[in-house]
């Protein structure tokens, strides 16, 4: 079963804070990796995606690969109250690079 | 305006009927998919389409049924076989963007079955 892991949280963070969101997974053969933001009742936001070891900036945004350690994550800097959503991690599968499998997501509470 | 749209927003049935949940797409994507989402859960794959007229199943195909006759269009029916079909149902499409295919999401429509 190729699976991806999310803490649940909720993570609280104060306003102006890193908040650090990671995700796991175990198929090894994954090639690409997303990450969504989704706020509560809407349908999920594309934030960013990385493919290759180490950093990728998008603003405020930084998404961190590691695949010999099978771990992906997700900075956000200057946190601000509109950042509070649930932050869905995705990856595709080996043999699937047009699918997406999904973890159960990250809910971020940044508080004023 | 580019987008998926899906409609309705909201659609109540009653136990014991189809019901057919539509997408359309103006963005020339090739590919298109159908997600189940149930509270604090992922969201799970139920049926894909990469190309028109065809299509294949994804996690979570039994009891509900799709086709794709045109490129913008990707309807979702659920039947009354599927055993719970209260839930949240987003459509995607998606696009080759350098060597990765990035998903993007409709609004969603909330199925309430009683």
């Amino acid at each position: 079963q190729k699976e991806v892991e999310q803490n649940s949280g909720p993570l609280s963070v104060p306003e102006g804070a890193i908040a650090s969101l990671n995700c796991t997974y175990s198929d090894r053969g994954s090639q690409s990796f997303f990450w969504y933001r989704q706020y509560s009742g809407k349908s999920p936001e594309l934030i960013m995606f990385i493919y290759s070891n180490g950093d990728k900036e998008d603003g405020r945004f930084t998404a961190q690969l590691n695949k010999a350690s099978q771990y992906v994550s997700l900075l956000i800097r200057d946190s601000q109250p509109s950042d509070s959503a649930t932050y869905l991690c995705a990856v595709t599968p080996s043999g699937g690079y047009n699918k997406l499998i999904f973890g159960a997501g990250t809910r971020l509470a940044v508080h004023p | 305006d580019g987008g998926i749209t899906q409609s309705p927003k909201y659609l109540f049935r009653k136990e014991g009927q189809n019901v057919t949940l539509s997408c359309e797409q103006n963005l020339n994507h090739d590919a298109m998919y159908w997600y189940r989402q149930d509270p604090g859960q992922g969201l799970r794959l139920i049926y894909y389409s990469q190309i028109v007229n065809d299509f294949q199943k994804g996690d979570i195909a039994e009891g509900y049924s799709v086709s794709r006759e045109k490129k913008e269009s990707f309807p979702l029916t659920v039947t009354s076989a599927q055993k719970n079909p209260t839930a949240f149902y987003l459509c995607a499409s998606s696009h080759l963007a350098g060597d990765t295919y990035e998903q993007y999401f409709g609004p969603g429509t909330r199925l309430t079955v009683t």
